[in-house]
């Protein structure tokens, strides 16, 4: 079974500062997505960002980058510039991918969570 | 347009009653979840379904049923109400083996068991 560990329970940056979220993952399969979502207090699930683990490239989406080291199982979160509306929950999501498309069967397995908040 | 919506968005009841949660997504997709988020914020799967087809079965009590009349709802209904059973609940969609693996969620049902 797969296990994702967030290691910082609570973390708080200034305002426009960076801040890198940890997230380490424990599988023997070589065929996987890797995730980040956030939950602001409204309680909505939202994807921030998503890494095929066959892919060397890091993942990008606008001021959101990640760290994919597969070899260490580590896939951490940066948020660069960071803003008051960047305040939430995030959590990092593990997903096995058959060789064969399983519909149905791609859960996600998530960690235990990351609560941010950006102080003004 | 809401993608993934469910309803109720809270619900307040007393142990021993029975419930149910619906779900609907307007997506197009093929995959719907179940996801509990318990009083520490941890998400786990408790059910998917393709299709109408039951996928996936976590090690939940025999008082959950999900039900999916079509591909496009996915219903959880609970029995016999007890308190650890508080929690919320997120149902999910996803296009099930498609390039992006991405699962939209709904807003979540806030269950409290009283």
């Amino acid at each position: 079974a797969q296990t994702v560990t967030q290691s910082q329970p609570e973390m708080s940056v200034q305002e426009a500062e960076t801040v890198t979220l940890s997230c380490t993952y424990d599988t023997s399969e070589s065929n996987y997505y890797l995730f980040w979502y956030k939950q602001p207090p409204s309680r909505q699930m939202i994807l921030v960002i998503r890494q095929e683990a066959y892919k060397q490239q890091n993942a990008t989406e606008n001021r959101f980058s990640v760290n994919f080291q597969k070899a260490a199982k580590s896939f951490s979160l940066k948020i660069s510039d960071s803003q008051l509306g960047d305040t939430a929950m995030y959590f990092c999501a593990f997903m096995k991918l058959l060789g064969v498309p399983n519909f149905g069967n791609e859960k996600l397995t998530f960690g235990t969570g990351t609560r941010l908040t950006i102080i003004p | 347009d809401t993608a993934v919506s469910q309803t109720p968005k809270y619900l307040v009841t007393q142990m021993g009653n029975d419930k149910s949660i619906k779900c609907e997504q307007n997506l197009g997709h093929d995959t719907m979840y179940w996801y509990k988020q318990d009083s520490k914020k941890f998400l786990k799967i408790m059910f998917s379904y393709n299709n109408k087809e039951l996928i996936i079965n976590e090690t939940v009590p025999n008082r959950f049923s999900p039900k999916s009349p079509d591909k496009a709802h996915l219903n959880l209904h609970i029995n016999s109400l007890e308190l650890g059973d508080s929690a919320v609940y997120f149902c999910a969609s996803s296009q099930g083996g498609g390039s992006s693996y991405e699962q939209y969620f709904g807003p979540g049902t806030r269950l409290t068991v009283t």
